[in-house]
């Protein structure tokens, strides 16, 4: 199945600073989805974005699916930015078509 | 507050106990997803309900038994679970197989 590796694992800013997180996919997509997982454990939707670039405020995607890759940008961050941020493709095709993979993760903290 | 909504939010049982977690969409969407998220691993996905018939069980154990009696509704009914099978369940619905997935608060479990 489809592969789905998230960078850096770990991330800490001061309230204020602009980040980026990274994910890597080893295969072609017809799902790519960003989610932040709150302490609570629910996963909230941040952007579905298998291609192209998305602004939602503070934050913006960019999937370039060429290049098996996609990038979450958040600006400004603010202490509620912290937790997980999950990235989860799945395949266009084959066997693994409509699965969704998750990443291990980036677990963002945001000092004030 | 969530389309998905699953109850309960906590369990605690014991390996000779027999209980259910339940998930209600709220979104019209026809496809519906069990995942299951364990500490220091990613999120993996268990069951997959398109139109109410079992698209995929990703070799999940006998103890673990879905049901999906229309596409509002999935159950995942519990017995004879082992310690090692505490996590944090997670529902989530899509309008479509392969759609943007949309996820519930998740059902935190307890096996003692």
């Amino acid at each position: 199945g489809i592969q789905v590796e998230q960078s850096p694992p770990d991330l800490i800013l001061q309230e204020g600073a602009n980040s980026t997180l990274r994910c890597n996919f080893s295969d072609s997509v017809n799902n790519l989805q960003w989610f932040h997982q709150n302490p609570w454990g629910q996963l909230i939707n941040l952007f579905y974005i298998p291609s192209g670039t998305k602004q939602n405020g503070r934050l913006s995607a960019t999937t370039v699916a060429t290049e098996r890759y996609s990038l979450l940008y958040i600006s400004s961050s603010q202490t509620t930015d912290s937790g997980v941020y999950f990235c989860a493709a799945a395949n266009a095709g084959g066997t693994s078509y409509g699965k969704l993979t998750f990443g291990q993760g980036t677990i963002l903290t945001v000092h004030p | 507050e969530t389309g998905v909504t699953q109850t309960p939010r906590h369990l605690v049982m014991g390996m000779t106990n027999k209980k259910s977690l339940k998930c209600e969409q709220h979104l019209g969407h026809n496809a519906m997803y069990w995942y299951k998220q364990s500490a220091k691993k990613p999120l993996e996905l268990m069951f997959v309900y398109n139109f109410k018939e079992q698209t995929e069980n990703n070799s999940v154990p006998s103890r673990f038994s879905p049901e999906c009696p229309n596409s509002s509704h999935l159950f995942l009914h519990l017995h004879t679970l082992q310690p090692e099978d505490s996590a944090l369940y997670l529902c989530a619905s899509s309008s479509r197989y392969a759609g943007e997935l949309f996820f519930g608060e998740g059902s935190r479990l307890t096996v003692l």
